[in-house]
């Protein structure tokens, strides 16, 4: 049973668009998130996170928001620009330590000139 | 910067070869782990390693085993690859604000 979801295996968005990537969790018991960015045959790296105290965290054209109720976190990268072309993974944490993450299977991010 | 270096980008090993993944971190981190990615799955935890020697099962440990005789380095071990294990595996570190990955070894058993 997956208890990080991320329904969307791809998604294609315009240069220069708002690019929103969806994450779903099932487990109430998460108290921090993160979303990681993977180029082909790079490891994943960090993009930005947030804690369940916050509902919004800001860096730069990234965004991520955080919808406790509906178990729900997006990613907003605006404006999209080639180099966001990734796979894009949402991973979730219990009792606010990274020491195990659980994944989603990762939403590949394709930006069109 | 944390830094975690894995041994070998590409490896082509053929079936029922013993296989070692070498991973190592500079920064004195307790936590390590070995994921594999493979498309539509996502990043599975094989192992996890929490101190020198000490080592968990993750969400799948089957034909896999791992060594940490020190804290820098944690190894991954295909006792006998089967082309079921053909996956891009990824090692990881972390502490307290995050996860360092290496940048992956695409292992093919042929």
């Amino acid at each position: 049973d997956q208890q990080v979801k991320q329904n969307s295996p791809s998604l294609s968005v315009q240069e220069g668009r708002i690019s929103i990537l969806n994450c779903d969790y099932t487990n109430s018991m998460f108290d921090y998130f993160l979303w990681y960015k993977k180029y082909p045959a790079e490891g994943p790296t960090f993009l930005i996170s947030i804690s369940s105290i916050k509902d919004k965290n800001e860096d730069g054209r990234f965004t991520v928001f955080l919808n406790k109720s509906a178990k729900h976190l997006s990613l907003h990268i605006v404006p999209s620009q080639p180099g966001d072309s990734a796979v894009y993974f949402c991973a979730a944490s219990p009792g606010g330590s990274n020491y195990q993450l659980i994944w989603g299977a990762g939403t590949k991010l394709i930006i069109k000139p | 910067d944390v830094k975690v270096t894995q041994s070998s980008r590409y490896l082509v090993k053929r079936t029922g070869e013993k296989v070692f993944l070498e991973c190592v971190q500079d920064m004195d981190h307790e936590n390590m782990f070995w994921y594999r990615q493979d498309p539509g799955l996502g990043l599975r935890l094989i192992y996890f390693s929490y101190d020198v020697k000490m080592k968990e099962k993750g969400d799948i440990p089957e034909g896999y085993s791992v060594s940490r005789e020190k804290k820098e380095r944690f190894s991954l071990i295909l006792e006998s690859a089967s082309t079921n294990q053909t996956s891009m595996y990824l090692c990881a570190s972390s502490f307290a604000t995050g996860v360092t990955f290496g940048s992956g070894t695409r292992l093919t058993v042929v």
